[in-house]
């Protein structure tokens, strides 16, 4: 069975600085991957996802995210957080066609955004 | 804009009763849905997979009596939380698979006293 961790729970940066969120997966064939925002009290965003192809994928809002097989990773940085990008992220990972059922949450990173 | 709607975002039932939680589609057809809980500074977990036309899914430890799906139309399942109690308030949220992706809805606040 896939799992996801993701190793922070919580992070801090600066507004203007950069960001990465750390991802990594547990799955023996090439899975799908996604990033998704979770603003407080509110329902789940896309910022990006990963089927195939070009392994670094961009996203909404500025994210961007690259898939390293070798690594077992899927991080999700920005170059330039804004204060507004407070918020629960969470990574995914499904397998197969049936990538609905087979989704899979990690626990999720906490950002919060320093003026 | 939303792609997959709930309804109601925010609900407070007294003990021993029901409620219902909706989850649309907008502008495509979902042939399955899925049904997660999220507990306070906590990730989400799959509850059921609702299928059109056909009983859901349950996953392991979570009481289909308690917790009944209907998936009656391709745009439309619904969640009903039957006799609630408060260890049932949590944040329920619904998604739906189309255009090669997974949408989720707004979420719905289930508030039992």
């Amino acid at each position: 069975a896939q799992s996801v961790t993701q190793p922070d729970i919580h992070i801090t940066v600066s507004e203007g600085a950069s960001l990465e969120l750390r991802c990594n997966y547990s799955y023996g064939a090439t899975p799908y991957l996604f990033w998704y925002v979770q603003s407080p009290g509110q329902g789940l965003q896309l910022l990006l996802k990963y089927f195939s192809g070009d392994t670094l994928v961009q996203g909404i809002k500025g994210f961007e995210a690259e898939f390293k097989r070798s690594q077992s990773s899927f991080n999700l940085r920005k170059p330039s957080v804004h204060w507004s990008d407070a918020a629960e992220y969470f990574c995914a990972v499904a397998s197969g066609d049936n990538y609905g059922q087979n989704f899979v949450f990690g626990p999720g990173t906490r950002l919060s955004v320093l003026p | 804009g939303a792609v997959v709607s709930q309804h109601p975002s925010w609900v407070i039932c007294k003990s021993g009763t029901s409620v219902k939680i909706e989850c649309r589609s907008l502008d495509f057809q979902a042939t399955t849905m899925f049904w997660y809980r999220q507990f306070p500074k906590q990730s989400l977990m799959l509850m059921a997979t609702s299928n059109e036309g056909s009983k859901a899914t349950y996953e392991q430890g979570v009481e289909k009596d308690k917790f009944l799906i209907n998936h009656a139309s391709l745009t439309l399942s619904t969640l009903t939380v039957t006799s609630a109690h408060p260890e049932d308030s949590s944040f329920y949220i619904c998604s739906a698979r189309g255009r090669n992706t997974i949408y989720f809805g707004e979420g719905s606040w289930l508030t039992v006293v």
